[in-house]
Order: C-alpha cells, then structure tokens, then sequence
C-alpha cells in the first residue's frame, strides 16, 4: 500500500464548470503524476510533479492545470470541463526509481 | 513520443492453461515493468526488470526484458480465475523524472 488516496472517487458534473481532483499521498514522495485512461488508449500522462511548486507537462496536458503547496497534495484542474475529459483519471507516486504506484482512481463524467 | 506495441489485446483461455503476453518498442528502455488491472480499480505492480536478459519470477508470473531492451515478455502459468484482467507493460528511462510510456493492454479472461 503506497498510502495513496484519490478524492472525490465519483463525480458528474456539467459542461463548462470548474473540477478539481485530489490526491493525497501519506509517505512525502517527491514525484507525484497524473494520469488518464481511457478504452483504446491505455494510461496517458497529463501532468507530473517532481517538488512543491514544481510541475511540468505529459502529452495530454491541454485543458488540465496542476497544484503542488505541499508535498502530500497534488490537485488535478479541468478549468471549464468538455465531454471529451470524460474519463477514469489516476494518481501515482514513485519512490525515485521508475516503479510507480496508483491510487484508486477518479472516474469522472462530464455532461 | 515513444510508443510500445502490446500483443495481445485480448486473450480468452480456459483455467489452468499458460498465458503468454508481449510488448515491444522501436526505442530502448533501461527498465520494464509489468502492471495488472482490476475493474474499478487502479493498476498494480506486478514485476519491475532492470537488466537486460533479466528473467524475474512472483509466483506463477515470470517477466524477461529482452537482451536489445527494446522488448519484454509476463508469462502465467496455470492461469486460475482470479487472474481476470488487464495487464499493462510500461517502459521507464531510469531518469528524465522517471516518467513511463505504457501499452495500451492486454485483456485476460479466464472460463473457470
């Protein structure tokens, strides 16, 4: 158990309004991602982290922003959420090595 | 970006059979790792590979990361139900932030 928690777990919300996704980690990893997945396309990065108020892009960033005030909380964004952000979305941590490990997920659906 | 190929991706077997499953990439990785999938929930560490030719066992699970490290094979042997599900194979570049490209994976299901 890598002491991930993700919040909420399940969310419907509109199109256009705000969302955030959080994820709380209990051991002080540094790096910290997010991810999400979808049928056909497997897991695909968003936004990582590797320090407080450090943060940098994956390949699917646009549309998503991340926080990062304090190591155990890394926050998740859809400023005005789209059908096409419709999606189960992951955290994960790394202990500094390339194993990483998930929390339980978000799913979230957009209107 | 990087890409891995992920063979295949969908696997329909009888319980107690041998599953074979494969990922291959057209640029190298220093590590390989195999992930596996319940319903609902999120993805879990089956085997991490660090070295070229490296043959690691858990159990019934044997994973090997191929000697050009462009290439990793999980094997299970005697499949039982509780095998059911998705199983991703991910390659990680050891630095860069230790960010991973994952296979789109491969479905397992198991007629007990």
């Amino acid at each position: 158990d890598a002491g991930i928690t993700q919040s909420p777990r399940h969310k419907v919300t509109e199109t256009g309004t705000p969302v955030t996704l959080r994820c709380h980690q209990t051991e002080n990893h540094r790096y910290m991602y997010w991810y999400r997945q979808d049928p056909g396309h497997g897991l695909r990065l968003i936004h990582y982290s590797y320090g407080v108020k450090d943060t940098d892009k994956g390949e699917v960033s646009d549309g998503y922003s991340v926080s990062r005030s304090k190591t155990e909380d890394f926050l998740l964004t859809l400023e005005s959420a789209t059908s096409s952000q419709t999606s189960v979305y992951f955290c994960a941590i790394t202990t500094g090595t390339d194993e990483q490990f998930f929390g339980p997920g978000t799913r979230l659906t957009v209107l | 970006g990087q890409q891995l190929n992920q063979s295949p991706q969908s696997m329909f077997i009888q319980e107690g059979e041998d599953v074979s499953m494969n990922c291959t990439s057209s640029s190298i990785f220093n590590t390989w790792l195999w992930y596996k999938q319940d319903p609902g929930e999120g993805p879990v560490l089956l085997i991490a590979l660090y070295k070229a030719g490296e043959l690691t066992s858990n159990g019934r699970l044997t994973a090997q990361f191929g000697i050009t490290r462009k290439d990793s094979f999980l094997n299970i042997s005697a499949s039982i139900p509780s095998d059911v599900g998705i199983y991703f194979c991910a390659g990680g570049s050891g630095g860069s932030n230790y960010k991973l490209t994952f296979g789109k994976g491969t479905l397992l299901t198991v007629n007990p």
